[in-house]
């Protein structure tokens, strides 16, 4: 049972234009979720967090919105930049446990 | 300080070896946590410590075996693993139990021969 779920493996956007990356969840207990950035060889790192009570949360050039009635998140990078190329996963939070989607490769081109 | 550290950062292991995976923080996190890896795949919830105590063992296999001997310190005792184990162990603190935002080191790449 996949709880978290993130259909798009990867994603290629120009540099400049916003990058997109979705996330569509069936757990009701979750109290937050996050967004995770991953380069390889390393781990997760923290990227920006929304709290099930809000819609949206925004801190510099990135933001995600929530959408409870669908169970649908989404992060939105503007502009993206080459920098922003990286795995992200998002993961849904209950209790301390987080439950990571599949992550989506996300590619910005110069 | 703000980092998560772990060592080995690679480790091949036969199948008959004992092992440990180590991890460090000096954050003041009162949370610890291990997860699994595997390639292509989203890191999976192995055990939570809350204030050095185990507070979520997710089903975990009694081959793995975690131990945390001070709230800077979490350990991953490995005996008697399977090739199927191969993945990356990641390491991760919190300021608090419960809250998500974690801290991730940068993980021990284990080789299961």
């Amino acid at each position: 049972d996949q709880q978290v779920k993130q259909n798009s493996p990867s994603l290629s956007v120009q540099e400049g234009r916003i990058s997109i990356l979705n996330c569509d969840y069936t757990n009701s207990m979750f109290d937050y979720f996050l967004w995770y950035k991953k380069y390889p060889a390393e781990g997760p790192t923290f990227l920006i967090s929304i709290s099930s009570i809000k819609d949206k949360n925004e801190d510099g050039r990135f933001t995600v919105f929530l959408n409870k009635s669908a169970k649908h998140l989404s992060l939105h990078i503007v502009p993206s930049q080459p920098g922003d190329s990286a795995v992200y996963f998002c993961a849904g939070n209950q209790g301390g446990k987080l439950i990571f989607g599949q992550g989506t490769e996300l590619s910005v081109k110069p | 300080d703000t980092e998560v550290i772990q060592t080995p950062k690679h480790l091949v292991m036969g199948m008959t070896n004992k092992k440990s995976l180590k991890c460090e923080q000096h954050m003041g996190h009162r949370a610890m946590y291990w997860y699994k890896q595997k390639a292509k795949k989203p890191p999976e919830l192995m055990f939570v410590y809350s204030y050095e105590k185990l507070s979520i063992n997710e089903s975990v296999p009694s081959r793995f075996s975690p131990e945390c001997p001070n709230s800077s310190l979490l350990n991953l005792h490995l005996h008697a693993l399977q090739p199927e184990d191969s993945a990356l162990y990641l390491c991760a603190s919190s300021d608090r139990p419960g809250a998500g935002e974690l801290f991730f080191g940068e993980g021990s790449r284990l080789t299961v021969l």
